[in-house]
């Protein structure tokens, strides 16, 4: 089945404990990205790549980092968490580079930092 | 990026057809609209996109203004299951991150 995982689906931290939450998909997609999804903003993109070893900026980049290792893989990192950082994160992924391709996102991750 | 603007809520009755509205007047010639739902607990789901043309799938038809300047996504037969927010975002089709804006969406409710 063509999916996206996140694993943990639930997490609660405390404030600057360093912290992934790993993605991954099974369609062989170029393109991946991040979103954080927050009551009243909607979602907002926070990183994206485009292919292995190629990451850059969304709109909301500050306290997180991404890697690109493998194609399948693209974890989101907070090195050193904080309190409005917590949110519902999704991970996306599809064939391309171009918007007009079907994006296909996890289930999500709850993540609270105490 | 072309602004869409949507109504907050809709509501329908199970097993009628519902017809959820969208102006994007600023889109620009080259960009596709999309629409996406979200249930509630659940990641954003792709519902269907289109052009110029009015498009079918399984899931719903799209009918988009020979203006382009509005679209509206339909659902045949509305079941509880359809009750979620649906964005309608209009996908830039050139540069480097062609990426999906998504607005607040309309909140469909969908009563037995």
């Amino acid at each position: 089945e063509a999916q996206v995982t996140q694993n943990p689906r639930y997490l609660i931290t405390v404030t600057g404990k360093k912290l992934t939450v790993t993605c991954s998909q099974n369609m062989n997609h170029e393109y991946m990205s991040w979103y954080r999804q927050d009551p009243g903003l909607g979602l907002r993109q926070i990183y994206y790549s485009m292919n292995v070893e190629v990451t850059d900026k969304g709109d909301v980049p500050e306290g997180y980092k991404v890697s690109r290792k493998e194609k399948r893989n693209f974890p989101l990192i907070l090195e050193s968490p904080s309190p409005n950082q917590t949110s519902l994160y999704f991970c996306a992924s599809r064939h391309g580079q171009r918007a007009y391709n079907e994006q296909f996102f996890g289930p999500g991750t709850r993540l609270t930092v105490l | 990026d072309a602004k869409t603007t949507q109504p907050n809520s809709m509501e329908s009755n199970e097993e009628e057809p519902v017809h959820l509205p969208c102006n994007h007047s600023t889109i620009s010639g080259t960009d596709y609209i999309h629409w996406y739902r979200q249930l509630p607990s659940q990641g954003p789901e792709y519902v269907i996109h289109g052009l110029t043309s009015n498009v079918n799938n399984r899931m719903a038809s799209l009918a988009i203004a020979e203006d382009r300047k509005s679209s509206t996504l339909i659902l045949h037969r509305a079941t509880l299951r359809d009750a979620a927010v649906y964005y309608c975002i209009p996908a830039v089709s050139t540069g480097a991150n062609s990426k999906l804006t998504f607005g607040k969406g309309i909140t469909l409710s969908v009563r037995p």
